[in-house]
């Protein structure tokens, strides 16, 4: 039972280079979210799903995209790559019963 | 909207001494709150979290909290703290679907 899995773990953009971030989840639930952490920022939201076909946008939407095609994935798009939008990503995922979220190990994106 | 404001944004303690890791939360409902734990490299992991019920929670690794509603605080504690303590620790406050957390307090252990 793998939980949350992200991938890439590390990646390197040039500016204006597109990329997806993949996560996926066995735990059959239909929230997931995107967030980004930056130092001394926390974590801030970028976009969450409450199931396939629905995505609404958080905290921090602007530069990303998201879709929900099935309850497993829910990949972020970056269609031009900045970089204020080096950081590190973490996909999470929650039941339905607000028992805490459970996160991906993260991906750390530089864009130079 | 909620917030999270952690006031200490790094605290070193001696192994063996006791720790309180500090959190204010903004939130116009009863919050659902969380403290959670991320070792370098990782990401974060649920320590533990407050619905309603018993002000005084009991986590994972030792960790208790306490919400008090009239400070609009939910403080982390442990009576004697282990060098494997030392990581970053988030408090989050959540309702709806969207979870807001604070920036984050590094703690370190001194042998």
């Amino acid at each position: 039972n793998a939980g949350v899995t992200q991938t890439p773990k590390f990646q390197v953009l040039k500016t204006g280079q597109s990329m997806t971030l993949q996560c996926a989840q066995d735990m059959n639930h239909e929230y997931m979210s995107w967030y980004r952490q930056d130092p001394g920022m926390g974590l801030r939201l970028i976009h969450y799903s409450v199931g396939a076909g629905i995505t609404d946008q958080g905290e921090v939407p602007n530069g990303y995209n998201v879709s929900r095609s099935t309850t497993e994935d829910f990949p972020l798009r970056l269609l031009s790559a900045a970089p204020s939008q080096t950081s590190v990503y973490f996909c999470a995922t929650r039941g339905g019963d607000y028992y805490g979220y459970t996160f991906g190990s993260g991906t750390r994106l530089t864009v130079v | 909207a909620q917030s999270v404001t952690q006031p200490d944004i790094h605290i070193t303690v001696s192994e063996g001494a006791s720790l309180e890791l500090r959190c204010n939360y903004s939130y116009g409902a009863t919050p659902y709150l969380f403290w959670y734990v991320q070792s370098p490299g990782q990401g974060l992991q649920l320590l533990l979290k407050y619905f309603s019920g018993d002000t005084l929670v009991q986590g994972i690794k030792g960790f208790e909290a306490e919400f008090k509603r009239s400070q609009s605080s939910f403080n982390l504690r442990k009576p004697s703290v282990h060098w494997s303590d030392a990581a970053e620790y988030f408090c989050a406050v959540g309702g709806g679907n969207d979870m807001r957390f604070g920036a984050g307090t590094r703690l370190t252990v001194k042998p």
